[in-house]
């Protein structure tokens, strides 16, 4: 089955520094991306939309300048966190759309920890 | 390890009809378990999740779902189908209810018939 592979699934950084999440569809394209944040006990935020070699669409209240995306292929898909800050802490995730079939698979998520 | 299967991978329901949407699980710890929906060019929406609480959840917009730690379940159901339910619904089970991994099923459409 289509798989998403999100990568890394726990990264601890210091604060000011920058982070890179990256999602990949292993065996589709995709030609949209999500990008949801969860806080704990809460449910999934959608961040922003993601089309392949187009700007991302930010949901509003999200900072487009700290959470840069980049969807530059149909299978690659990055949120870098911009000088993360501990209130970045949080769950991050992201889901691909198939090209092909519609269809929306899931990774498995990033771990974010700012110390 | 994590997992969710659901079956059916699209479902028709009339107007007014009972929905049911089957989700099973996997885990090796005791799950969280959810149920999401995206409707069309939207993300997704929390309807409804299992903490280890009551075993039957209600949701938003006359969902709910009964956890059955026997059948490892965690169907979602709503006794009358309307037009605007029509939508991708999606289980996804977690360790925690945040701060981990979580893993999803691959979906299910419903169409809901006139």
């Amino acid at each position: 089955g289509a798989v998403v592979s999100q990568h890394p699934s726990r990264v601890i950084c210091k604060s000011g520094t920058s982070v890179k999440i990256e999602c990949r569809s292993l065996d589709f394209q995709a030609t949209t991306m999500f990008w949801y944040r969860q806080f704990p006990k809460q449910s999934l935020m959608l961040m922003a939309t993601s089309n392949e070699g187009s700007k991302a669409t930010y949901e509003q209240g999200v900072e487009k300048d700290k959470f840069l995306i980049n969807h530059a292929s149909l299978t690659l898909s990055t949120l870098t966190v911009t000088s993360a800050h501990p209130e970045d802490s949080s769950f991050y995730i992201c889901s691909a759309s198939d090209r092909a079939s519609g269809k929306l698979f899931f990774g498995s998520g990033t771990q974010l920890s700012v110390l | 390890a994590q997992s969710v299967t659901q079956l059916g991978s699209h479902v028709s329901v009339s107007e007014g009809a009972l929905v049911l949407l089957r989700c099973n699980y996997s885990s090796s710890v005791p799950p969280y378990l959810f149920w999401y929906v995206q409707y069309p060019n939207q993300g997704l929406q929390l309807l409804l999740k299992y903490t280890s609480a009551a075993t039957l959840v209600k949701g938003i917009n006359g969902f709910e779902a009964e956890f059955k730690k026997s059948e490892t379940s965690f169907h979602l159901t709503k006794p009358s189908a309307h037009m605007s339910d029509a939508a991708e619904y999606f289980c996804a089970v977690s360790e925690s209810q945040g701060g981990s991994q979580f893993y999803f099923g691959t979906g299910t459409s419903l169409t809901v018939i006139p």
